[in-house]
């Protein structure tokens, strides 16, 4: 399975744009790039998910570099509410297999 | 949709008794999944169901825990004995499919379970 690693912990002011950048190395050629958001005392929601080059939803953009070893999460705007851990994962493509959730990254918004 | 329902939200317990945490997945999805939620360990997977039949249980801690899906509207977690060190959030999650490929993980609010 495709190990992710991802900051930790990062900061940022209301108004700003955040990239959370993740590096997945032994990615497979079928995986696919998937990330979650949970905030406290909630379950962890699906934020956007790509394969290659850039995805865009109402939420947020991913962006996905050709030898797909990395990956960024671009929030744009940001706002207090989007305080929250952000979870970086690789879906194996594989029958029999599951999400494996890392330590994600606490993003702290403040005002 | 409700969603994936989970019972109860908070649970408190004395060590050495039983604990049956629930499940209801969303209606239609084929995938079941549990995962233990705590600071030090983060979010493990513990098992996972494809139409009512475990796939993967490796991520079962010990013998104490067991996992049922007697049919595709409803799940159970048990654990017995329970021991301090099993206090955590626990969560049921669901999916219409294979994960790939856009079929999502939907995430219940999760058990509080607190062992004395």
């Amino acid at each position: 399975l495709a190990k992710t690693t991802q900051p930790i912990s990062m900061d940022s002011y209301e108004g700003q744009e955040v990239n959370i950048t993740c590096s997945h190395n032994n990615i497979a050629t079928n995986d696919y790039i998937t990330w979650y958001q949970q905030f406290p005392s909630q379950g962890p929601r699906f934020i956007i998910q790509g394969y290659k080059t850039k995805v865009t939803n109402e939420v947020a953009s991913l962006f996905i570099p050709a030898d797909r070893k990395s990956s960024t999460l671009s929030l744009p705007r940001v706002s207090l509410s989007d305080t929250a851990v952000y979870y970086c994962l690789v879906d194996p493509y594989q029958a029999g297999t599951a999400l494996i959730f890392g330590k994600g990254t606490t993003l702290s918004v403040s005002s | 949709d409700a969603g994936v329902i989970q019972s109860p939200r908070h649970e408190v317990t004395e060590m050495g008794q039983e604990v049956t945490l629930r499940c209801k997945p969303i209606s239609g999805h084929d995938y079941l999944f549990w995962y233990r939620q705590t600071m030090m360990r983060g979010l493990e997977l513990l098992i996972y169901f494809n139409n009512n039949v475990p796939i993967d249980d490796s991520g079962m801690p010990e013998d104490r825990f067991s996992a049922k899906m007697p049919n595709a509207s409803f799940s159970t977690l048990k654990i017995q004995p329970s021991e301090p060190r099993d206090s955590a959030v626990y969560f049921c999650a669901s999916s219409l499919g294979r994960t790939s490929g856009g079929d999502t993980q939907y995430f219940g609010p999760g058990t509080r379970l607190t062992v004395l």
